[in-house]
């Protein structure tokens, strides 16, 4: 069936720590992968994307792993700060348009 | 410049009712979105429209019906509010083949 699951609910670091948040998902046939931010009282918010042709992506102190392997998704953040701190969802494109989400992941930074 | 937005930005409302949530979009995108999250953050699929058709539909009780009178607008109509229709509600869209969808600040439904 269609799910996009996360290993860790609640990620907390020091700031400065660099810090990965983990999704599993189950559709092999997924050829897109979008990781989105969700501060408090607010929509969510793209940072990266990737397709299934590509293994890596980087943006600005992000970056996006895909192994298709083991279906398996992580959004890496460097130097993570204080207003990286929100539930971080991925969420994979099944079929025309449609995004399916993960059940998020609560990253708390301490300054 | 707001990109995509949502009113009400909270709605209380009794069992039994009907309201309706308004979407925006000035992006100049032909796909709209709604968006349920419950409680547990949990985000799911309502709805899509592409150039005012409706083509996602998801399993959605018929009490929801959403409307799109131009592409910039998407609208969503609760008949007969229940209590488990207390969510936030995220409008959301994007762009032909661009896979990337803008959400809204969400409407947060409270169903008394």
């Amino acid at each position: 069936g269609e799910s996009v699951g996360l290993h860790l609910p609640t990620l907390s670091v020091q700031e400065g720590d660099n810090s990965i948040i983990n999704c599993a998902y189950s559709n092999s046939a997924s050829d897109y992968f979008i990781w989105y931010k969700q501060e408090s009282g607010k929509g969510p918010q793209f940072i990266i994307d990737i397709r299934s042709n590509m293994d890596k992506r980087q943006g600005q102190r992000v970056t996006v792993l895909l192994n298709k392997t083991v279906k398996h998704l992580s959004l890496q953040i460097a130097a993570t700060q204080p207003g990286d701190s929100a539930v971080y969802f991925c969420a994979e494109k099944i079929g025309f348009q449609k995004l399916v989400f993960g059940t998020g992941t609560r990253l708390l930074v301490s300054p | 410049d707001t990109a995509v937005s949502q009113t009400p930005k909270y709605l209380v409302t009794q069992m039994g009712n009907d309201k309706s949530i308004k979407c925006e979009q000035n992006l100049g995108h032909d796909t709209m979105y709604w968006y349920k999250q419950d409680s547990k953050k949990f985000l799911k699929i309502m709805f899509s429209y592409n150039n005012k058709e409706l083509i996602i539909n998801e399993t959605v009780p018929n009490r929801f019906s959403p409307k799109s009178p131009d592409k910039a607008h998407l609208n969503l109509h609760i008949n007969s509010l229940e209590l488990g229709d207390s969510a936030v509600y995220f409008c959301a869209s994007s762009q032909g083949q661009r896979d990337e969808q803008y959400f809204g600040p969400g409407t947060r439904l409270t169903v008394t």
